[in-house]
Protein backbone atom coordinates (compact mmCIF):
# COMPACT_ATOMS: atom_id res chain seq x y z
CA UNK A 1 0.00 0.00 0.00
CA UNK A 2 1.47 3.35 -1.06
CA UNK A 3 2.09 5.10 2.52
CA UNK A 4 3.85 8.20 3.59
CA UNK A 5 4.15 8.68 7.11
CA UNK A 6 5.21 11.95 8.79
CA UNK A 7 6.20 12.84 12.48
CA UNK A 8 5.89 14.49 14.54
CA UNK A 9 1.90 15.50 14.40
CA UNK A 10 2.97 18.78 15.78
CA UNK A 11 5.93 20.67 16.97
CA UNK A 12 6.91 24.13 18.72
CA UNK A 13 10.07 25.79 18.41
CA UNK A 14 11.24 29.17 19.34
CA UNK A 15 11.96 31.98 17.00
CA UNK A 16 15.70 31.33 15.26
CA UNK A 17 15.33 27.88 15.98
CA UNK A 18 15.55 24.90 13.10
CA UNK A 19 12.44 23.24 12.89
CA UNK A 20 12.72 19.54 11.59
CA UNK A 21 10.28 17.79 10.16
CA UNK A 22 10.29 13.78 9.22
CA UNK A 23 8.45 11.54 6.85
CA UNK A 24 9.14 7.81 5.45
CA UNK A 25 8.01 5.89 2.94
CA UNK A 26 7.76 2.36 1.73
CA UNK A 27 7.24 2.50 -2.16
CA UNK A 28 10.67 2.45 -3.89
CA UNK A 29 8.53 3.27 -6.81
CA UNK A 30 8.01 6.88 -5.70
CA UNK A 31 9.95 9.11 -7.79
CA UNK A 32 8.86 13.00 -6.12
CA UNK A 33 9.19 14.17 -2.51
CA UNK A 34 7.39 17.62 -2.13
CA UNK A 35 6.58 19.49 0.92
CA UNK A 36 3.69 22.06 1.13
CA UNK A 37 2.83 24.02 3.36
CA UNK A 38 -0.96 25.49 4.90
CA UNK A 39 -1.79 28.20 6.58
CA UNK A 40 -5.13 28.41 8.74
CA UNK A 41 -8.34 28.90 6.12
CA UNK A 42 -5.47 28.94 2.97
CA UNK A 43 -4.74 26.36 0.38
CA UNK A 44 -2.07 24.17 0.67
CA UNK A 45 1.01 25.80 -1.62
CA UNK A 46 3.79 23.88 -2.35
CA UNK A 47 7.19 25.07 -0.58
CA UNK A 48 10.63 22.83 -1.46
CA UNK A 49 10.42 19.42 -3.47
CA UNK A 50 12.82 16.84 -4.23
CA UNK A 51 13.82 14.24 -6.51
CA UNK A 52 15.79 10.84 -5.55
CA UNK A 53 18.78 11.80 -8.05
CA UNK A 54 20.12 14.85 -5.39
CA UNK A 55 19.91 13.90 -1.61
CA UNK A 56 19.82 17.51 -0.63
CA UNK A 57 18.04 20.04 -1.90
CA UNK A 58 18.13 24.22 -0.25
CA UNK A 59 15.63 27.04 -0.72
CA UNK A 60 16.70 29.96 1.35
CA UNK A 61 15.88 28.83 4.59
CA UNK A 62 13.95 25.64 3.83
CA UNK A 63 16.45 22.46 3.13
CA UNK A 64 15.23 18.52 2.22
CA UNK A 65 17.24 15.88 3.07
CA UNK A 66 16.58 12.70 1.36
CA UNK A 67 18.28 9.41 2.04
CA UNK A 68 17.31 6.73 -0.67
CA UNK A 69 18.27 3.60 1.09
CA UNK A 70 16.54 4.16 4.43
CA UNK A 71 13.43 5.44 2.38
CA UNK A 72 12.72 9.03 4.99
CA UNK A 73 13.23 12.92 3.96
CA UNK A 74 13.25 15.64 6.39
CA UNK A 75 12.86 19.34 6.11
CA UNK A 76 14.71 21.76 8.00
CA UNK A 77 13.26 24.77 8.36
CA UNK A 78 16.17 27.09 9.45
CA UNK A 79 16.10 30.51 11.74
CA UNK A 80 12.23 29.39 12.14
CA UNK A 81 10.01 32.54 12.07
CA UNK A 82 6.34 33.52 13.63
CA UNK A 83 5.36 33.67 9.99
CA UNK A 84 6.46 30.11 9.41
CA UNK A 85 3.31 29.14 11.77
CA UNK A 86 1.54 26.19 9.61
CA UNK A 87 0.61 22.89 8.80
CA UNK A 88 3.30 21.20 6.96
CA UNK A 89 3.04 18.42 4.54
CA UNK A 90 5.56 16.06 2.81
CA UNK A 91 4.03 13.98 -0.09
CA UNK A 92 5.27 11.64 -2.68
CA UNK A 93 4.35 10.71 -6.52
CA UNK A 94 4.94 7.64 -8.33
CA UNK A 95 3.06 7.13 -11.80
CA UNK A 96 4.99 10.14 -13.36
CA UNK A 97 2.86 12.22 -15.00
CA UNK A 98 -0.38 10.35 -14.92
CA UNK A 99 0.04 10.02 -10.99
CA UNK A 100 -1.45 10.84 -7.59
CA UNK A 101 0.39 12.77 -4.74
CA UNK A 102 -0.12 10.74 -1.39
CA UNK A 103 0.46 13.24 1.47
CA UNK A 104 1.69 12.47 4.68
CA UNK A 105 -0.25 13.36 8.31
CA UNK A 106 0.87 16.60 8.20
CA UNK A 107 2.94 18.79 11.39
CA UNK A 108 1.52 21.66 12.86
CA UNK A 109 4.35 24.18 13.60
CA UNK A 110 3.99 26.63 15.55
CA UNK A 111 7.41 29.23 15.98
CA UNK A 112 7.21 31.58 19.37
CA UNK A 113 8.72 34.51 19.85
CA UNK B 1 -2.98 34.07 -4.41
CA UNK B 2 -4.22 30.78 -5.94
CA UNK B 3 -5.92 31.20 -9.59
CA UNK B 4 -8.06 27.47 -9.24
CA UNK B 5 -10.98 28.85 -8.68
CA UNK B 6 -13.65 26.72 -6.28
CA UNK B 7 -17.23 27.61 -5.68
CA UNK B 8 -19.14 27.57 -3.98
CA UNK B 9 -17.08 28.25 -0.62
CA UNK B 10 -19.46 26.51 1.29
CA UNK B 11 -22.02 24.10 0.87
CA UNK B 12 -24.50 22.63 3.61
CA UNK B 13 -26.66 19.59 2.73
CA UNK B 14 -28.25 17.72 4.30
CA UNK B 15 -28.50 13.63 4.83
CA UNK B 16 -29.52 11.93 0.78
CA UNK B 17 -29.25 15.22 -1.03
CA UNK B 18 -26.63 15.72 -3.99
CA UNK B 19 -23.90 18.15 -3.52
CA UNK B 20 -22.13 19.46 -6.31
CA UNK B 21 -19.55 21.66 -6.15
CA UNK B 22 -17.15 23.32 -9.33
CA UNK B 23 -13.57 24.08 -9.82
CA UNK B 24 -11.84 26.00 -12.61
CA UNK B 25 -8.39 24.97 -13.51
CA UNK B 26 -5.72 27.81 -13.75
CA UNK B 27 -5.55 28.78 -17.75
CA UNK B 28 -3.72 26.46 -19.47
CA UNK B 29 -3.50 23.73 -16.54
CA UNK B 30 -4.39 20.08 -18.53
CA UNK B 31 -4.20 18.29 -15.22
CA UNK B 32 -6.74 18.35 -12.25
CA UNK B 33 -6.94 16.88 -9.10
CA UNK B 34 -9.66 16.55 -6.81
CA UNK B 35 -8.69 15.60 -2.86
CA UNK B 36 -10.90 15.46 0.16
CA UNK B 37 -9.19 16.43 3.73
CA UNK B 38 -11.18 15.62 6.52
CA UNK B 39 -11.00 17.54 9.94
CA UNK B 40 -7.86 15.82 10.90
CA UNK B 41 -6.15 17.36 7.89
CA UNK B 42 -6.12 14.11 6.31
CA UNK B 43 -5.46 14.35 2.61
CA UNK B 44 -7.80 11.15 0.35
CA UNK B 45 -7.09 11.41 -3.54
CA UNK B 46 -10.24 11.17 -5.06
CA UNK B 47 -9.55 11.09 -9.18
CA UNK B 48 -7.58 13.29 -11.54
CA UNK B 49 -8.03 13.92 -15.22
CA UNK B 50 -6.06 15.15 -18.18
CA UNK B 51 -8.23 17.19 -20.54
CA UNK B 52 -11.43 15.01 -20.29
CA UNK B 53 -10.11 11.82 -19.49
CA UNK B 54 -9.78 10.59 -16.10
CA UNK B 55 -6.28 9.19 -15.15
CA UNK B 56 -7.12 7.84 -11.83
CA UNK B 57 -9.50 7.37 -9.58
CA UNK B 58 -10.75 5.93 -5.92
CA UNK B 59 -12.71 2.97 -5.85
CA UNK B 60 -15.38 4.90 -5.57
CA UNK B 61 -18.03 1.66 -4.09
CA UNK B 62 -20.68 3.63 -2.88
CA UNK B 63 -21.14 5.39 -6.51
CA UNK B 64 -21.84 8.06 -4.20
CA UNK B 65 -19.16 10.16 -5.82
CA UNK B 66 -18.65 11.32 -10.03
CA UNK B 67 -16.24 13.68 -11.29
CA UNK B 68 -16.20 15.34 -14.50
CA UNK B 69 -13.91 18.07 -16.28
CA UNK B 70 -15.90 18.50 -19.76
CA UNK B 71 -14.25 20.56 -22.55
CA UNK B 72 -14.42 24.49 -22.14
CA UNK B 73 -16.81 23.91 -18.70
CA UNK B 74 -15.88 24.06 -15.58
CA UNK B 75 -14.96 20.74 -13.57
CA UNK B 76 -17.42 19.16 -10.89
CA UNK B 77 -17.73 16.61 -8.28
CA UNK B 78 -20.94 15.71 -7.13
CA UNK B 79 -22.05 13.61 -4.21
CA UNK B 80 -25.29 11.62 -5.05
CA UNK B 81 -26.70 11.39 -2.09
CA UNK B 82 -24.41 13.43 0.93
CA UNK B 83 -23.99 11.36 4.09
CA UNK B 84 -22.68 13.15 7.28
CA UNK B 85 -19.01 10.68 7.10
CA UNK B 86 -18.54 12.93 3.37
CA UNK B 87 -18.48 16.52 5.54
CA UNK B 88 -14.45 17.47 4.53
CA UNK B 89 -13.21 20.26 2.76
CA UNK B 90 -13.21 19.24 -1.16
CA UNK B 91 -9.39 20.34 -2.51
CA UNK B 92 -9.57 21.07 -6.37
CA UNK B 93 -5.96 21.44 -8.00
CA UNK B 94 -4.33 21.69 -11.29
CA UNK B 95 -0.89 21.11 -12.70
CA UNK B 96 0.74 21.79 -16.20
CA UNK B 97 2.34 18.48 -16.41
CA UNK B 98 0.53 15.65 -13.34
CA UNK B 99 1.79 15.42 -9.64
CA UNK B 100 5.20 15.70 -10.52
CA UNK B 101 5.23 19.05 -11.01
CA UNK B 102 3.83 21.88 -8.45
CA UNK B 103 0.02 21.49 -7.88
CA UNK B 104 -2.05 25.22 -7.37
CA UNK B 105 -4.73 24.44 -5.13
CA UNK B 106 -7.81 26.46 -4.85
CA UNK B 107 -9.47 27.05 -1.07
CA UNK B 108 -11.88 24.48 -1.42
CA UNK B 109 -15.25 23.47 -0.76
CA UNK B 110 -16.21 22.58 2.69
CA UNK B 111 -19.08 20.61 2.44
CA UNK B 112 -20.88 20.14 5.68
CA UNK B 113 -24.14 17.37 5.61
CA UNK B 114 -25.84 18.08 8.86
Amino acid sequence: QQQVRQSPQSLTVWEGETAILNCSYEDSTFDYFPWYHQFPGESPALLIAIRPVSNKKEDGRFTIFFNKREKKFSLHIADSQPGDSATYFCAANTGGLSGKLTFGEGTQVTVIS
Amino acid sequence: NSKVIQTPRYLVKGQGQKAKMRCIPEKGHPVVFWYQQNKNNEFKFLINFQNQEVLQQIDMTEKRFSAECPSNSPCSLEIQSSEAGDSALYLCASSLQGANERLFFGHGTKLSVL
